[in-house]
């Protein structure tokens, strides 16, 4: 068990519509990440917050956001969604504002039908 | 950007069969993790090692920085180890691990 929880585990939704998914760090770490993994692209880098700040950003696309709230649990939104949606999103969490040693959760199985 | 190249990229092993995994990156880092995708696509850290050497059971890793490569080593291998296996890399404070396309394990009993 890493210590970030990540829910829903799993999750089925048609095109068009919008999910929210939800991260809860470890103790202690200020910093959350998104990645994507999907079949063809691998693990992708989304967005990066640290302490409530967005810090760094990768390839999230325009439909998607995300924010981290005071208390430093996040949420990834995703909307208006595709068939090319459908992958695995992973949070991860580290104490350090600068990567550091990066602790992922079960991730959320997205399926877009 | 940076380029991380996993090799091999397939790997079949029978139980009790010791393996290397090489990770070669294209640049200098400042972090590098190793992590293990099991079969219900969990991820786990294996080594935090952007140099030197470290070593966990029957795993171990080392990291040459100043000639952009990583190793892990398993040895013993037992069927709980088949997944997949990524090294990641971080160039500087860009905020982000990169991953390489990972070395799919597979251990036969």
């Amino acid at each position: 068990d890493s210590g970030v929880t990540q829910t829903p585990k799993h999750l089925i939704t048609a095109t068009g519509q919008r999910v929210t998914l939800r991260c809860s760090p470890r103790s202690g770490d200020l910093s959350v990440y998104w990645y994507q993994q999907s079949l063809d692209q691998g693990l992708q880098f989304l967005i990066q917050y640290y302490n409530g700040e967005e810090r760094a950003k990768g390839n999230i696309l325009e439909r998607f956001s995300a924010q981290q709230f005071p208390d430093l649990h996040s949420e990834l939104n995703l909307s208006s969604l595709e068939l090319g949606d459908s992958a695995l999103y992973f949070c991860a969490s580290s104490v350090a504002k600068i990567t550091g040693e990066l602790f992922f959760g079960e991730g959320s199985r997205l399926t877009v039908l | 950007g940076i380029q991380v190249e996993q090799s091999p990229p397939d790997l079949i092993l029978q139980e009790g069969a010791n393996s290397t995994l090489r990770c070669n990156f294209s640049d200098s880092v400042n972090n590098l993790q190793w992590f293990h995708q099991n079969p219900w696509g969990q991820l786990i850290n294996l080594f935090y090692i952007p140099s030197g050497t470290k070593q966990n059971g029957r795993l171990s890793a080392t990291t040459v920085a100043t000639e952009r490569y990583s190793l892990l080593y398993i040895s013993s291998s037992q069927t709980t180890d088949s997944g997949v296996y990524f090294c990641a890399v971080e160039r500087g404070s860009q905020g982000n691990l990169i991953f390489g396309k990972g070395t799919k394990l597979s251990v036969k009993p």
